[in-house]
């Protein structure tokens, strides 16, 4: 069983602080790392993909990934109010054939205090 | 550059009943993904369609099929529906490269209760 495990939450953050967000999974041959933001009672929105281990930076979004730890996370720094919402984590998973699928952890719901 | 549509927005059908949804995906986008999320749960993979056929599917039984249509745009059909079907449906697009799936962009949804 391919697994994706995301605390629940929520994390709570004051204004102007940095939030980080964590993830780990399970299938060691996923080569794709990709993080959703999700308000509520809306679809998800991709926010950062990762392909290579180490840090990529998006404005005040960076994400991390090591494989050897199999283990993924999120910074947003400078956190706003507006950032509130539950984040998403998801691993593309490969299958026998070559096929692949996108596995999503359950989310963590951030929220941030003014 | 229209994103993913998705219609209809919200759903309400009786247990027993059939439903279907249907999604256009982004221009240039080849690949349909179709998720089930229930209320505090992440996303689960329904099937996925590319070139017109089911290329790989989650653990749902066969009253969940679909299709896909030349124009890429795709349907999802759920069967003899039950309280437990009810569920954000969300469509997800993408352009299958040589590594595979590509970055995946969701639809709006549809909003499914089953009463």
């Amino acid at each position: 069983q391919k697994e994706v495990e995301q605390n629940s939450g929520p994390l709570s953050v004051p204004e102007g602080a940095i939030a980080s967000l964590n993830c780990t999974y399970s299938d060691r041959g996923s080569q794709s790392f990709f993080w959703y933001r999700q308000y509520s009672g809306k679809s998800p929105e991709l926010i950062m993909s990762i392909y290579s281990n180490g840090d990529k930076e998006d404005g005040r979004f960076t994400a991390q990934l090591n494989k050897a730890s199999q283990y993924v996370s999120l910074l947003i720094r400078d956190s706003q109010p507006s950032d509130s919402a539950t984040y998403l984590c998801a691993v593309n998973a490969v299958f026998s054939g070559g096929y692949n699928k996108l596995i999503f952890g359950a989310g963590t719901r951030l929220a941030v205090h003014p | 550059d229209a994103g993913v549509t998705q219609s209809p927005t919200h759903l309400i059908k009786t247990r027993g009943q059939q439903v279907t949804l249907r999604c256009s995906p982004k221009s240039g986008h080849d690949t349909v993904s179709w998720y089930q999320q229930a209320l505090g749960q992440g996303p689960q993979f329904i099937f996925q369609y590319y070139e017109e056929e089911e290329r790989q599917r989650g653990n749902f039984p066969d009253r969940f099929s679909g299709h896909q249509f030349p124009n890429y745009s795709s349907e999802l059909n759920v069967n003899a529906l039950l309280l437990g079907d009810s569920a954000l449906y969300l469509c997800a697009s993408s352009l299958t490269g040589t590594s595979g799936v590509g970055e995946q962009f969701f639809g709006p949804g549809t909003r499914l209760t089953v009463l």
